[in-house]
């Protein structure tokens, strides 16, 4: 139990539908990120949010649209996906975004593991 | 640009045998450097750190030092055990305005057998 909690842990939809991950972190903390592993490439940041705004999008294509409505809950709304979006989409969260002391420990949820189909 | 790598997998030993997984980075400025251990059918957990030159971070019987003059973080631990099949990866972070992010190498696979 790491205290960053993903639902639903496995979603498999059609390139025409609309789903959505959640994470929901009891740490604390106030920055939240998304974050992509597919198979054969390192982990990829997607989305950083801070104090519940966005403060950085690494070059997502707008079909993958996040939401952190407070600094607790961080969404990733899904919509006419690729089958190469095909991923483990890892939530997780620090205590801050970005301090002049780097050793911001991020802490991971367990996944959700989307296939498109 | 910042970037690690990590020797390519898979390794596998037999347990009890003595593990090294090898881990260098580059980076424009002095990061802070993590493995991450993912488990099958899991997300990552962070293994150990260590945040500036010298520091040895440690957890679960896995050691690695921080050593600048050579940018490596290598993992290693005593004697492995089953229970300690999984990917490793080896991360660094810096402060600043990199907003927290973490960047990764691209995993080792590593599988122990009885």
């Amino acid at each position: 139990e790491t205290g960053v909690t993903q639902t639903p842990r496995h979603l498999v939809m059609g390139m025409t539908n609309k789903k959505s991950l959640k994470c929901e972190q009891h740490l604390g903390h106030n920055a939240m990120y998304w974050y992509k592993q597919s198979a054969k490439k390192p982990l990829e940041l997607m989305f950083v949010y801070s104090l519940e705004e966005r403060v950085e999008n690494n070059s997502v294509p707008s079909r993958f649209s996040p939401e952190c409505p407070n600094s607790s809950h961080l969404f990733l709304h899904l919509h006419t996906l690729q089958p190469e979006d095909s991923a483990l989409y890892l939530c997780a969260s620090s205590q801050d975004a970005g301090t002049i002391y780097s050793g911001n420990t991020i802490y991971f949820g367990e996944g959700s593991w989307l296939t498109v189909v | 640009g910042n970037s690690v790598t990590q020797m390519e997998g898979p390794v596998t030993l037999s347990e009890e045998a003595f593990l090294t997984i090898n881990c260098t980075y580059t980076a424009t400025g002095y990061p802070s450097l993590f493995w991450y251990v993912q488990y099958p059918g899991e997300g990552l957990q962070l293994l150990l750190k260590a945040t500036k030159a010298d520091d040895k971070g440690s957890n679960k019987g896995f050691e690695a030092t921080y050593r600048k003059e050579t940018t490596s973080f290598h993992l290693e631990k005593g004697s492995v055990q089953v229970s300690d099949s999984a990917v490793y990866f080896c991360a660094l972070s810096l402060g600043g305005t990199s907003y927290g992010k973490l960047t990764f190498g691209q995993g080792t696979i590593l599988t122990v057998h009885p």
